[in-house]
């Protein structure tokens, strides 16, 4: 089986740079991925990374070491609809597309 | 394009019911998952399908089944309802199997009183 963590909240100041950690155990990894889930709605596609080093997008980049199982995920710039949920997941080699996920960072970002 | 939609988006029942959930994938995609999201357990995946077969099941009961259909479209039902069942059920699509990247739908949030 496998086992996720990240943190369970996190606060910020608007502006500023956030890192997101997780760290993962799995017997055979196939990807990586970080998704935003707001109150209510549903979780949005950040990001996916399979090999080592830092996917980046916009605002948004993650970053992966499979030999240490942990990613992290970097928001810069924080505005305050960045406030939500941020998952982590885990594709393992050999389960088709079943993601095993985190348990979720809430992140708030005040003024 | 069209995201993933379910339906319907709230369902109120009661214990020892049974429910049928729908997803229309993305068009073009082929792989439909389905999880479930508790505040306690947080998203934990049911089962996968692809081209008409189930591929993946998770930890699940087998009160917990599902199907797709030749055009993808998948339906989850839930037999004999128990007040854990409460959650918020959630589609995913994705292309292919074991690569690409999975679309979620808004879900549909399911009540069991």
């Amino acid at each position: 089986g496998q086992n996720i963590d990240q943190p369970t909240e996190m606060t910020a100041t608007e502006g500023a740079i956030v890192q997101i950690n997780c760290t993962y155990q799995t017997s055979g990894f196939n990807g990586l991925f970080w998704y935003q889930q707001h109150a209510g709605e549903a979780p949005t596609f950040l990001s996916y990374n399979v090999l080592d080093g830092l996917e980046e997008k916009g605002r948004f980049s993650s970053f992966l070491s499979r030999s240490k199982g942990y990613s992290y995920l970097l928001l810069k710039e924080l505005q305050m609809k960045d406030s939500a949920s941020y998952l982590c997941a885990v594709r393992e080699d050999n389960a088709g597309n079943m993601l095993t996920f985190g348990g979720g960072t809430r992140l708030m970002v005040k003024p | 394009k069209a995201g993933v939609t379910q339906t319907p988006r709230y369902l109120i029942k009661t214990r020892g019911q049974q429910v049928t959930l729908s997803c229309s994938p993305i068009s073009g995609h082929r792989s439909v998952s389905w999880y479930q999201q508790t505040p306690g357990q947080g998203l934990q995946f049911l089962f996968e399908y692809f081209s008409e077969t189930q591929r993946n099941k998770g930890n699940f009961p087998g009160r917990f089944s599902g199907r797709q259909f030749s055009n993808s479209r998948s339906e989850m039902n839930v037999s004999t309802l128990e007040l854990g069942d409460s959650a918020l059920y959630l589609c995913a699509s994705s292309l292919a199997q074991g690569a690409g990247i999975q679309y979620f739908g808004a879900g549909t949030r399911l009540s069991v009183l």
